[in-house]
Order: structure tokens, then C-alpha cells, then sequence
């Protein structure tokens, strides 16, 4: 079983500071996947990620892929309050879509 | 389009108990998946169903059995429900192999006394 680690497990901000969450594996993944979750809600997805070294950007949202394919980090430029939720990494492994998730990293941006 | 429905949303069952949970998409997508989630444990997968007539098991199958009814329905039956079993169960649908997102349903939240 392939297992992905987020860090931290809780952020609690201010409107307007930066924030990264860390998503770490000892595995290698063919793809990797950020969800966001909100309360009483299935995950939305934000982005996939795919080649080694590869960065997206999603407004004020980053999202970057280890070298090695087997890390991620996403980074949030100036949070807002819309920003809170449950952010999710999964990783797929094969072309069946199975996703191995994180436990999440829940984040509270505050005004 | 509705995208991925379930039902029911809430559910208390007492040990021992049968049910099935619902799901349904309307997107024409050839993947269905089930999940649990459970507090500092992300999301793991129950059964997986790549295509129409096809189900295989995932990370957490004892315990659960499935249904790919058609290309549409997907359903999830506890035989014989255990309080390990409470938990949010997701169900969520993919186009086809070459499509990475998945888009999941509201979830049905489970208690088992």
C-alpha cells in the first residue's frame, strides 16, 4: 500500500499570510491530485499534476510536483476566508483511477 | 445535470443490520468508485468498478459488497453492519482511463450503534 503524508495536519491563518501544505510519499506516482473539501461536502478537484518538476497555477493557488514524482506541495499566495477547507492529495499508481489519499490538511483562514 | 447523486444522506442502523447504499451519475462515465472517510484518515477506497459489468475490490473491502446495476449505478450493500462501519461514504465517477478527476457525490453519513 502506497501511503501519502500531509503536513501539517491543521493551519489556522490570517487573511492575507501565505500558506504551503506538504504532501510526501515514499512511492512514485504516475499522477498526483489536489482535492478540496468543504463540511457536508464531496472533494472538488483543483488540479493534477503529472510530469516530474512540474509547477501549476491556479490564481493565487501553486501547485508543484517533486522531481522525483513522489512529493507535492501547494502554496497559497495571500489567503482569504474562501480559502477554508479540507485540502486533499491523492495519487494514482495505475490506469484504473485508483487514489490513494492523504489524511488532509484542514485549513482556517480567518479575517 | 444532477453529476453524482447518493442517497440515503444520513443513516443510524443498529448491529447486524442490512443496507444499500445509492448511487447514481448522469454524466455518461464509464468508472464508479466507493469510499469511506473516516476522521484523520483521508479517504479510502471500498470497490472500484473500471467499466460497465466489471467491480473489483480496493483497500477496504471486508465487509461490503457491490453492484454496477448499469452504466449509470453503482451501489454499496453492508450485509451485516458493524460499529467499524460507521463512517462518510463517498461515491465518485470518472469519464475513462485517460481522464485523471474524479467527481464525487455529497456522501451518506453512517452510524452504527
Amino acid at each position: 500500500t502506497q501511503l501519502l503524508e500531509q503536513s501539517p495536519q491543521f493551519l489556522s491563518i490570517q487573511e492575507g499570510e501565505n500558506l504551503t501544505v506538504y504532501c510526501n510519499s515514499s512511492s512514485v506516482f504516475s499522477s498526483l491530485q489536489w482535492y478540496r473539501q468543504e463540511p457536508g461536502e464531496g472533494p472538488v478537484l483543483l488540479v493534477t499534476v503529472v510530469t516530474g518538476g512540474e509547477v501549476k497555477k491556479l490564481k493565487r493557488l501553486t501547485f508543484q510536483f517533486g522531481d522525483a514524482r513522489k512529493d507535492s506541495s501547494l502554496h497559497i499566495t495571500a489567503a482569504q476566508p474562501g480559502d477554508t477547507g479540507l485540502y486533499l492529495c491523492a495519487g494514482s499508481g495505475d490506469s484504473w483511477g485508483k487514489l490513494q489519499f492523504g489524511a488532509g490538511t484542514q485549513v482556517v483562514v480567518t479575517p | 445535470n444532477a453529476g453524482v447523486t447518493q442517497t440515503p444522506k444520513f443513516q443510524v442502523l443498529k448491529t447486524g443490520q442490512s443496507m444499500t447504499l445509492q448511487c447514481a451519475q448522469d454524466m455518461n462515465h464509464n468508472s464508479m468508485y466507493w469510499y469511506r472517510q473516516d476522521p484523520g484518515m483521508g479517504l479510502r477506497l471500498i470497490y472500484y468498478s473500471a467499466s460497465e459489468g466489471t467491480t473489483d475490490k480496493g483497500e477496504v473491502p471486508n465487509g461490503y459488497n457491490v453492484s454496477r446495476l448499469n452504466k449509470r449505478e453503482f451501489s454499496l450493500r453492508l450485509e451485516s453492519a458493524a460499529p467499524s462501519q460507521t463512517s462518510v461514504y463517498f461515491c465518485a465517477s470518472r469519464r475513462g482511463p485517460t481522464y485523471n478527476e474524479q467527481f464525487f457525490g455529497p456522501g451518506t453519513r453512517l452510524t452504527v450503534l
